[in-house]
């Protein structure tokens, strides 16, 4: 099955700083979809990138897509404290409806 | 829109008991899926209803189940629980098939 997996698996950095996570993937994918979670809590829905794109932008957020590669990577420029989250990539097969998650990676931005 | 919600947030069970985990999507959204995480497997699918019918089920055994009802609300069963249920359950709705998902904040389910 596809399995997001996501590199590195805890980051910290300064305020300000710009954060970037890689997620790898094993087969062909609909789409790709990164999240937040903050302490446990439900996922939030970052941004969702389809197998024909190859770059997404949201207001901070900027995610790129290589399907020859297999991966996406999800870059938060000037981050903030309230950035501190772990984000997950998950990826959607063609004819499926499910997230396969990858395991995470632990942000911490230090004001 | 009112987002989606799951109940109860927090419950406390004994190994062999059952529980019953209750979640309402968002208005309009006719799919609901449920997932897993737990601190060493992660984030697993569970299944996926869209208008009253399972259209998938992740790895878990016949003690996990649901349904969805014609509001679109769901429920997920777990029949003799066991201590590896511990988990962090999650529903999510979206409007459409392998769309954003939209998550509730969960019910977190301790098995002693």
């Amino acid at each position: 099955s596809q399995q997001g997996e996501e590199d590195p698996q805890a980051l910290s950095i300064q305020e300000g700083e710009n954060a970037t996570m890689n997620c790898s993937y094993k087969t062909s994918i609909n789409n790709l979809q990164w999240y937040r979670q903050n302490s446990g809590r439900g996922l939030v829905h970052l941004i969702l990138i389809r197998s024909n794109e190859r770059e997404k932008h949201s207001g901070r957020l900027r995610v790129t897509l290589d399907t020859s590669k297999k991966s996406s990577s999800l870059l938060i420029t000037a981050s903030r404290a309230a950035d501190t989250a772990s984000y997950f990539c998950a990826t959607v097969a063609y004819g499926n409806n499910r997230l396969a998650f990858g395991k995470g990676n632990q942000v911490v931005v230090i004001p | 829109k009112a987002g989606v919600t799951q109940t109860p947030r927090y419950l406390i069970k004994t190994r062999g008991q059952q529980v019953t985990l209750s979640c309402s999507p968002i208005s309009g959204h006719r799919s609901v899926s449920w997932y897993q995480q737990t601190p060493g497997q992660g984030l697993q699918f569970l299944f996926e209803y869209f208008s009253e019918t399972q259209r998938n089920k992740g790895n878990f055994p016949g003690r996990f189940s649901g349904r969805q009802f014609s509001n679109s609300r769901s429920e997920m069963n777990v029949s003799t629980l066991e201590l590896g249920d511990s988990a962090l359950y999650l529903c999510a709705s979206s409007p459409e098939v392998a769309g954003t998902k939209f998550f509730g904040p969960g019910t977190r389910l301790t098995v002693l």
